[in-house]
């Protein structure tokens, strides 16, 4: 089973910050948090990960909290190609392991 | 790098029917991981493979259901005899099978539907 929890669905204006939000209280000290997004009929893509610190990449920005409990994901300026299923998966760093997709987050980015 | 491949992109078939799904990983990528995706269940795995060999096939839903790894190019994933309920998007995706690597790269899907 999936150990995250996010909304359903969020709306998102074109042209402004989208900020996605995960619940992972139960994140184990070895896992991280990654996200994964799925535009429709697309396979998921990979967007970013992290431990604890805050990271950075050309796609996104992921937050943490100190805790370690919850976490956000930034789009910092949505687009229309934005719009997809987000998804928030806590695993260990390796890849030989597989991922545990749980229902995601539908973000519509609206013009 | 043309990314992992998968065949056929549709399949219809009636009920009864073999299915085979087809997947080429990434050139260099030793782990492969066959996933399922409906609108009841969302995105489950099916089973996973490291160096050729599965490690986990408990998400292979029925007896009728077998995936094979003849070499590190290549997977099949077998539906025989296949029901309406074994309509879905079916995922192939590959990565290194290293600790430390983040990411699974994925197919594009086979859309299956057994009328």
């Amino acid at each position: 089973d999936a150990k995250t929890t996010q909304p359903p669905s969020m709306d998102c204006a074109e042209g402004r910050a989208a900020n996605l939000p995960c619940n992972h209280s139960t994140i184990s000290g070895n896992e991280y948090v990654y996200w994964y997004r799925q535009i429709h009929s697309q396979g998921p893509q990979y967007i970013i990960h992290g431990l604890k610190n805050n990271e950075t990449n050309e796609m996104a920005s992921l937050i943490i909290t100190e805790d370690r409990k919850s976490s956000t994901l930034i789009l910092p300026h949505a687009t229309l190609r934005d719009t997809a299923v987000y998804y928030c998966i806590v695993r260990v760093p390796s890849g030989n392991t597989p991922l545990v997709f749980g229902k995601g987050t539908r973000l519509s980015v609206i013009a | 790098d043309a990314g992992v491949i998968q065949s056929p992109r549709h399949e219809v078939t009636e009920m009864g029917q073999e299915v085979t799904l087809r997947c080429k990983p990434i050139s260099g990528h030793n782990s492969l991981f066959w996933y399922r995706q409906t609108m009841m269940r969302g995105l489950e795995l099916l089973i996973y493979f490291n160096n050729n060999v599965p490690i986990d096939d408990s998400g292979m839903p029925e007896d009728r259901f077998s995936a094979k790894m003849p070499n590190a190019s290549f997977s099949t994933l077998k539906i025989q005899p296949s029901e309406p309920r074994d309509s879905a998007v079916y995922f192939c995706a590959s990565s290194p099978a290293y600790d430390g690597y983040n990411e699974q790269f994925f197919g594009p899907g086979t859309r299956l539907t057994v009328l």
